[in-house]
């Protein structure tokens, strides 16, 4: 079965500045997508970043951008010029691409990282 | 474009009540998962249905819990004989198709077992 671990339970920055969550993951499949998710305390599931892991390619939005390692199988995040908005709890989540009856449907999230922004 | 639908926001029942949680999802999805998180925890799967099939039930609980996403209307989620251990808030998520696509979730619904 998959795992998704989040090592950080809590993490600091200072506004403008750049900081890292790390995600880490174990599966035996070779396709597969990757997700970070924010939770603000309005407790909404907001999208954040999305990878699929056939791209070698990072993908980017705006101020946040992933560092993904498909063979050491490790998926950070990284917020850049960090704002009091960023202010929330973290989740990367692992879905399976396998398109069988079952399969490839469910998200697996890590326990999640709680970030606080200071001014 | 509206996104996905839940209510109630909050929920308060008293053990052994029932617990009616309704998710309408965004507009042109057809997939439609329910997850539960527990205080400190991360999102666990429930169950995962098409209108009028239940696809993939494998994280929800075997007794009390059962799920629906009729033809027309909400999906609803449903507690019976609810226990102090249902506290959670619980979420809904769709997207248009199953494999691939990103799943956007709902504001969730914040069950409280008195």
């Amino acid at each position: 079965a998959q795992t998704v671990t989040q090592s950080q339970p809590e993490m600091s920055v200072q506004e403008a500045e750049t900081v890292t969550l790390s995600c880490t993951y174990d599966t035996s499949e070779s396709d597969y997508y990757l997700f970070w998710y924010k939770q603000p305390p309005s407790r909404q599931m907001i999208l954040v970043i999305r990878q699929e892991a056939y791209k070698q390619q990072n993908a980017t939005e705006n101020r946040f951008s992933v560092n993904f390692q498909k063979a050491a199988k490790s998926f950070s995040l990284k917020i850049s010029d960090s704002q009091l908005g960023d202010a929330a709890m973290y989740f990367c989540a692992y879905r399976s691409a396998y398109t069988g009856n079952q399969a490839g449907t469910a998200l697996i999230f890590g326990k999640g990282t709680t970030l606080s922004v200071s001014s | 474009n509206a996104g996905v639908m839940q209510n109630p926001r909050h929920l308060v029942r008293r053990r052994g009540q029932e617990a009616r949680l309704r998710c309408s999802p965004m507009k042109g999805h057809s997939h439609v998962y329910w997850y539960r998180q527990l205080p400190e925890e991360g999102l666990k799967f429930m169950v995962y249905l098409q209108k009028e099939n239940i696809i993939d039930e494998s994280g929800m609980p075997k007794e009390r819990f059962s799920a629906e996403f009729p033809k027309e209307g909400p999906s609803i989620l449903r507690i019976q004989q609810v226990v102090r251990g249902d506290s959670a808030a619980y979420f809904c998520a769709s997207s248009p198709r199953r494999v691939g696509d990103t799943q956007y979730f709902g504001p969730g619904t914040r069950l409280t077992v008195l």
